[in-house]
């Protein structure tokens, strides 16, 4: 079967640096995705990881190391819009099936 | 990126009526659609693949008979809830995949069914 981890929460500064989590154990990797979802909505696109290695776009980065199972998504400058749940997928299995992760609940203050 | 639309974007139906959920991809052809369901504060489960012109395949534990999946055409894929029952209630989202070896899911706005 697939598992996916990742925290259930977080609480992070506006303006400062937050680094969400996820490890998998999963049969076949073809690629692991990153999804921002606020409440009530549907999941936005927010990166693709499928070698090894850092992938950069704007405030957003994302880490993979698949011989470790994992992967990290960086918010840099935080704002308040950043609040969202943040969900971590893998494309395992064939089919180009996604299986989500619960999601991380990030919350930004003030 | 691509556009991927769903509707209704609401439902309140009656215990053992049906609801029928389009899904369609705006600009784009999509030869495989997938149908996801998430409760509140639970991350989506996928229910089953749809693929154009031949039978969907559904996850363990969906009942293919309750949840009819129908892609007939390269833009449009329907999941109709029969008989709906108040655990049905729940958010339904579809995505498309781009191109034939395109890895990127795109969602669609997701519809959320509420069976009184």
């Amino acid at each position: 079967g697939q598992n996916i981890d990742q925290p259930t929460e977080m609480t992070a500064t506006e303006g400062a640096i937050v680094q969400i989590n996820c490890t998998y154990q999963t049969s076949g990797f073809n690629g692991l995705f990153w999804y921002q979802q606020h409440a009530g909505e549907a999941p936005t696109f927010l990166s693709y990881n499928v070698l090894d290695g850092l992938e950069e776009k704007g405030r957003f980065s994302s880490f993979l190391s698949r011989s470790k199972g994992y992967s990290y998504l960086l918010l840099k400058e935080l704002q308040m819009k950043d609040s969202a749940s943040y969900l971590c997928a893998v494309n395992a299995g064939g089919g180009n099936k996604l299986t989500f992760g619960t999601g991380t609940q990030l919350k930004v203050e003030l | 990126g691509a556009v991927v639309s769903q509707h209704p974007s609401r439902v309140i139906c009656k215990s053992g009526t049906s609801v029928k959920i389009e899904c369609r991809s705006l600009d784009f052809q999509a030869t495989t659609m997938f149908w996801y369901r998430q409760f509140p504060k639970q991350s989506l489960m996928l229910m089953a693949t749809s693929n154009e012109g031949s039978k969907a395949t559904y996850e363990q534990g969906v009942e293919k008979d309750k949840f009819l999946i129908n892609h007939a055409s390269l833009t449009l894929s329907t999941l109709t809830v029969t008989s709906a029952h108040p655990e049905d209630s729940s958010f339904y989202i579809c995505s498309a995949r781009v191109g034939q070896g395109g890895e990127t899911q795109y969602f669609g706005p997701g519809t959320r069914l509420l069976v009184l």
